[in-house]
């Protein structure tokens, strides 16, 4: 199936810290978002792109659809202690059987000790 | 505002016997979702249902059998768990591109 290699697996922030990841596919896909999951939780969506090079912000993260369309990234600036979680990618095929999404492995954000 | 309603949030299972999960969500979406969460591996789809009266296969389907009860409704069964299925199972609902994931179950089968 479908493959996100979502990179890096892991990453310590200090607050105040600009951070990035980044997601890729062998593949073309129509949609990209950005969710992120707290401990016990369910993920959350963040971001949503529908249209190559598209950029969009939502408060101090920003996301941007790769012009190849087979790759996004997501910025957090300026961290804060609640930024940690772990962050996943997923991107829809063009007219994917019943919407569905394919995910990243996820990049956990974790606070320097 | 429900969302995406689980039940149970935890469970164990001994080897070998049944559970449904249960999922409702209240926001007439028409397509429906059963995840699996392990660790390393991101979520993986097990079944889905693009509209009420069908499902079908994921990534990782062997072992589970759903039912879209209504459009609502839908279940995830384990006939007889294995200790392969010890996760935490994840239901979502969307209509377009976005999903909305309930909180979750985390099943241990010993």
């Amino acid at each position: 199936g479908q493959q996100l290699n979502q990179s890096p697996q892991s990453m310590f922030i200090q607050e105040g810290e600009d951070v990035s990841m980044n997601c890729t596919s062998s593949s073309i896909f129509n949609t990209w978002l950005w969710y992120k999951q707290d401990p016990g939780e369910g993920p959350v969506l963040l971001i949503a792109l529908y249209k190559a090079g598209e950029l969009t912000s939502n408060g101090r993260l920003t996301a941007q659809f790769g012009i190849t369309r087979k790759d996004s990234f997501l910025n957090i600036s300026a961290s804060i202690p609640s930024d940690v979680g772990i962050y996943f990618c997923a991107g829809q095929l063009y007219k994917a059987a019943g919407n569905k999404l394919t995910f990243g492995g996820g990049t956990r954000v974790l606070v320097k000790p | 505002n429900a969302g995406v309603t689980q039940t149970p949030k935890f469970q164990v299972l001994k080897t070998g016997q049944s559970m449904t999960l249960q999922c409702a969500q209240d926001m007439n979406h028409n397509s429906m979702y059963w995840y699996r969460q392990d660790p390393g591996m991101g979520l993986r789809l097990i079944y889905y249902s693009a509209s009420e009266g069908t499902t079908d296969k994921g990534e990782v389907p062997n072992g589970y059998n759903v039912s879209r009860l209504n459009k609502r409704e839908f279940s995830l069964r384990l006939e007889s768990a294995a200790p392969s299925q010890t996760s935490v199972y994840f239901c979502a609902s969307s209509r377009g591109s976005e999903a909305f994931f309930g909180q979750g179950t985390r099943l241990t089968v010993v």
